[in-house]
């Protein structure tokens, strides 16, 4: 069982189009992460967000924490073939000194 | 900006060899981490490391592997006798703090190991 599941696990979209990612869970957290891996290189991270139905923008991308922190959605308006990459979601779970990472949603935008 | 730093990026080696990864986390940095991802797989915990000693550990992390800090600097994951399936990217990671409430952690580029 995994702890955190990402959907799609893949999705391939036109330059300019919209799309939602999700990261869904059966525990509760205290903070969840978004990342971005691109080939050969490791995870650099996105944002963090906090509180139950906290609402973070970075440009084009849209990041919400669900309220009852179980769950997490990724939004990217006008999608471009820079946004190609691997997006994941992650969890630093308390007591636990390290960060559990989501099954991931490869992402392709074709020009 | 500050980075985690890693060698080798990329290493062949044979079957049953030791080899040694090497990380540089950042200076003020505490909290150590390796990671490591197979091929199309999701990024999977090794370890962490804190004050000169593991604080946690996967089921991955067998008697085969083993972490140390032989300097102020850096930080290395070494496997005693590799096998196949431990090919993979291995990130090296590094934080101030690992408490919950939105502490970053930074990752290095990776060193992509392949055992053949």
């Amino acid at each position: 069982t995994q702890l955190l599941e990402q959907s799609p696990q893949f999705l391939s979209i036109q330059e300019g189009e919209n799309l939602t990612v999700y990261c869904n869970s059966s525990s509760v957290f205290s903070s969840l992460q978004w990342y971005r891996q691109e080939p050969g290189e490791g995870p650099v991270l996105l944002v963090t967000v906090v509180t139950g139905g906290e609402v973070k923008k970075l440009k084009r991308l849209t990041f919400q924490f669900g309220d009852a922190r179980k769950d997490s959605s990724l939004h990217i308006t006008a999608a471009q073939p820079g946004d190609t990459g691997l997006y994941l979601c992650a969890v630093m779970v308390w007591g636990y000194q390290k960060v559990t990472f989501g099954t991931g949603t490869k992402l392709q935008v074709i020009p | 900006e500050p980075e985690v730093t890693q060698t080798p990026s990329h290493q062949v080696t044979q079957m049953g060899q030791e080899v040694i990864l090497r990380c540089v986390p950042i200076s003020n940095h505490l909290y150590f981490y390796w990671y490591r991802q197979i091929l199309g797989q999701k990024v999977e915990f090794l370890v962490s490391f804190y004050n000169n000693e593991i604080s946690e550990k996967s089921e991955i992390f067998d008697d085969q592997f083993s972490v140390e800090r032989p300097d102020g600097s850096n930080f290395t994951l070494k496997i005693r006798s590799t096998k196949l399936e431990d090919s993979a990217m291995y990130f090296c990671a590094s934080t101030r703090s690992p408490t919950g409430g939105g502490n970053t952690i930074y990752f290095g580029e990776g060193s992509w190991l392949t055992v053949v």
